[in-house]
C-alpha cells in the first residue's frame, strides 16, 4: 500500500485479556518498528525488526509483550494479560534503510489506540 | 524510558509570528529529526539533520544540528493556522533505527 497501515484503529479490551495489534508496512520496506505513545508524551521505542528477526527488543516493557514478523512484511504486536497501564497509542513505522530514517524513509502509521478497562 | 528534553511544552502565538523550539540531550546523537503530529495521526517527518552544525530548511521551517551533537532547534517563520499540532524532536544514535523522542511542543496559532 501507499502508507503504513495499522489495524484496528481503536481497541477496547478488559483487564487481563489478550490483544493483537497488526501493522502492514510499506511494500519493500525491510525495517519495521513499534513504538508506544502515552497521552502527552513522545513515542517510546518498543522493538525493531530487520527482515523477520527482532534486531532490538530492548524497549519491550516486560514479558507480557511480544512481537513477530514471520514473513518479513506484516508484523503483529501481542500483549498478554493486559493491564490498565498498557493503555496508549501503539505506533508502527517502516523504513527502507537498515539503520533508520535516512532519506525520509521512516514512515509512521496512524496507530492503534488501545484502551484497557 | 529515555527521552529528550524539549521546550517549551506549549506555545500560543498569533498568526504571522515566528516560533522557536529546542531539544537537548545528555547523550550524543548522529542524526536529529523533527516531526509534526496531528490528532489521530502518526508523526510526519519535517526535517532530518545528519551532520553536527548542519542548518537545513524546508519551506518556512529551519532546523539546526548542534555542534556538540547534543541539541537541536526548530524555527517556524510566519506561522499559519495549519502549523497547529505537536512537534517532536527525535535523536538517532548508533543502535540501528531506534529513535529517542522529546516530550513534544504543542503549538496553537490564533488567526
Amino acid at each position: 500500500g501507499a502508507g503504513v497501515s495499522q489495524t484496528p484503529s481503536n481497541k477496547v479490551t478488559e483487564k487481563g485479556k489478550y490483544v493483537e495489534l497488526r501493522c502492514d508496512p510499506i511494500s519493500g520496506h525491510t525495517a519495521l518498528y513499534w513504538y508506544r505513545q502515552s497521552l502527552g508524551q513522545g513515542p517510546e521505542f518498543l522493538i525493531y525488526f530487520q527482515g523477520t528477526g527482532a534486531a532490538d527488543d530492548s524497549g519491550l516493557p516486560n514479558d507480557r509483550f511480544f512481537a513477530v514478523r514471520p514473513e518479513g512484511s506484516v508484523s503483529t504486536l501481542k500483549i498478554q494479560r493486559t493491564e490498565r497501564g498498557d493503555s496508549a497509542v501503539y505506533l508502527c513505522a517502516s523504513s527502507t534503510e537498515r539503520r533508520g530514517p535516512y532519506n525520509y524513509g521512516y514512515t509512521f502509521g496512524s496507530g492503534t489506540r488501545l484502551t484497557v478497562v | 524510558g529515555q527521552q529528550l528534553n524539549q521546550s517549551p511544552q506549549s506555545m500560543f502565538i498569533q498568526e504571522g509570528e515566528d516560533v522557536s523550539m529546542n531539544c537537548t540531550s545528555s547523550s550524543i546523537f548522529n542524526t536529529w529529526l523533527w516531526y509534526k503530529q496531528d490528532p489521530g495521526e502518526g508523526p510526519v517527518l519535517l526535517i532530518a539533520l545528519y551532520k553536527a552544525g548542519e542548518l537545513t530548511s524546508n519551506g518556512r521551517l529551519t532546523a539546526q544540528f548542534g555542534i556538540t551533537r547534543k541539541d537541536s532547534f526548530l524555527n517556524i517563520s510566519a506561522s499559519i493556522p495549519s502549523d497547529v499540532g505537536i512537534y517532536f524532536c527525535a535523536g538517532l544514535g548508533n543502535q540501528g533505527g531506534k529513535l529517542i523522542f522529546g516530550q513534544g511542543t504543542e503549538l496553537s496559532v490564533k488567526p
